[in-house]
């Protein structure tokens, strides 16, 4: 139990445009979802936060124009990454916590290797 | 401020040995302390956590970590390390004090098992 799957697993798009990467908890209801990212041989860096039908909260330095985050539904939460620029490359991991579970709870996905070019 | 460290970006062990992947923390409150592994183009791993409770914590694929409060430590161990355990672990705390609920994240360890 406690599946979430991203996809797509990798993707290769050129500057200027967007892209988006979905987030699903496969077989549980995820009141809460939380976006990272990962750079090369360094630590998760917390994107934003994103509650079942309102707003991302965004973490400091994040803009949230460029990295638009909808969580629509109990079990999908999409990443949209606008005008990708070359230093937007990345490993990008959502996770997603069940509800009435304790807050600390949280199952990762398996993530998305963005490239672009 | 809260931080976690891990010391060593790479640990090397011969399979069958021990191995230790270290964690040192700091937080102002009571912390909730995690570890996490990561294979290659993968998504985190849940090992283990501790939150309350008995100091040795045992978790998945025969791992355990022992909470130090005296030292601020939460090393990982396996007593008989697999080749198949080389991978990025990551120690993360949550800090209990004040409504800050999010975990803070260590660099990671690359733990390579020789054959």
């Amino acid at each position: 139990g406690a599946v979430v799957s991203q996809h797509p697993s990798r993707v290769i798009c050129k500057s200027g445009t967007s892209v988006k990467i979905e987030c699903r908890s496969l077989d549980f209801q995820a009141t809460t979802m939380f976006w990272y990212r990962q750079f090369p041989k360094q630590s998760l860096m917390l994107m934003a936060t994103s509650n079942e039908g309102s707003k991302a909260t965004y973490e400091q330095g994040v803009e949230k124009d460029k990295f638009l985050i909808n969580h629509a539904s109990l079990t999908l939460s999409t990443l949209t990454v606008t005008s990708a620029h070359p230093e937007d490359s990345s490993f990008y991991i959502c996770s997603a916590r069940p509800g009435g579970r304790p807050d600390y709870e949280q199952y990762f996905g398996p993530g998305t290797r963005l490239t672009v070019t | 401020a809260q931080s976690v460290a891990q010391p060593e970006d790479q640990v090397n062990v011969a399979e069958g040995n021990p191995l230790t992947v270290k964690c040192t923390y700091s937080v102002s409150g009571n912390p909730y302390l995690f570890w996490y592994v990561q294979y290659p183009n993968r998504g985190l791993q849940f090992l283990l956590k501790y939150i309350t409770g008995d100091n040795l914590v045992k978790g998945s694929y025969g791992f355990e970590a022992e909470f130090n409060k005296s030292q601020t430590s939460f090393h990982l161990k396996k007593p008989s390390a697999l080749v198949s355990d080389s991978a990025l672990y990551f120690c993360a705390v949550r800090d209990n004090a004040g409504n800050n609920r999010k975990l803070i994240w260590g660099l990671g360890t690359s733990l390579a098992v020789n054959p």
